[in-house]
């Protein structure tokens, strides 16, 4: 069935340092990819969302270009700030009636001043 | 606008009582779901809806009962609460579609002792 794998933490990062989550997937087809991030204490919510092949998805300075060849969504920041800290999911849609997603386990990212 | 409104926002529950958690959303959304966020596991599927009358089991179903009565409410019941039970629950709605984003409330954090 349909699975994404993103690698696992915990990521501690100094303040400025170039941030890269992988993720990877499983999927008949060609699904629409997403990033989501939880910051503490909250629910999820929409970073960013690649819907094709070669798409790439930009917010708030991360990017993830998807990769139909090697079926790869990683997710990237030049420039990580301390606000960034919060866990980061890697999700796919897998269409069908059901509207629903399948998650990645989750990265939690922690920057250091 | 309230988005996705979850309540309670911290449950304890003694073995074999029962609940409901309250999710109801205020965007007019046709599919809403509950996810359970475990340590290690992301999230996983319990229960979705496409729609009002219309309920389906996800990836882990035992032991919890939805119903959707009407587009806004999609009530969570736990019957016999278990200490595996134990973990936070988000709801979460979307239009559906594959390019959607789907919108999660803040969470409910259940304890089962």
């Amino acid at each position: 069935g349909d699975s994404v794998t993103q690698m696992e933490g915990p990521v501690t990062l100094s303040e400025e340092a170039f941030l890269t989550i992988n993720c990877t997937y499983t999927a008949t087809g060609y699904p629409s990819l997403f990033w989501y991030v939880q910051y503490p204490g909250e629910g999820l919510q929409l970073l960013l969302k690649a819907t094709k092949a070669d798409d790439k998805g930009s917010n708030k300075g991360f990017e993830a270009t998807y990769r139909k060849e090697t079926t790869s969504f990683h997710l990237e920041k030049g420039s990580v700030q301390v606000s960034d800290s919060a866990v980061y999911f890697c999700a796919l849609y897998y269409g069908g009636s059901q509207g629903n997603l399948i998650f990645g386990k989750g990265t939690k990212l922690s920057v250091k001043p | 606008n309230a988005g996705v409104t979850q309540t309670p926002k911290f449950q304890v529950l003694k073995t074999g009582q029962s609940m409901t958690l309250q999710c109801a959303q205020d965007m007019n959304h046709e599919y809403m779901s509950w996810y359970r966020q475990d340590p290690g596991m992301g999230l996983r599927l319990i229960h979705y809806s496409v729609g009002a009358g219309i309920t389906d089991q996800g990836e882990v179903p035992n032991g919890y009962n939805v119903s959707r009565s009407t587009t806004e409410d999609f009530p969570l019941r736990l019957l016999s609460a278990a200490p595996s039970q134990t973990s936070v629950y988000f709801c979460a709605s979307s239009y559906g579609g594959e390019t959607t984003e789907a919108f999660f409330g803040q969470g409910t954090r259940l304890t089962v002792v």
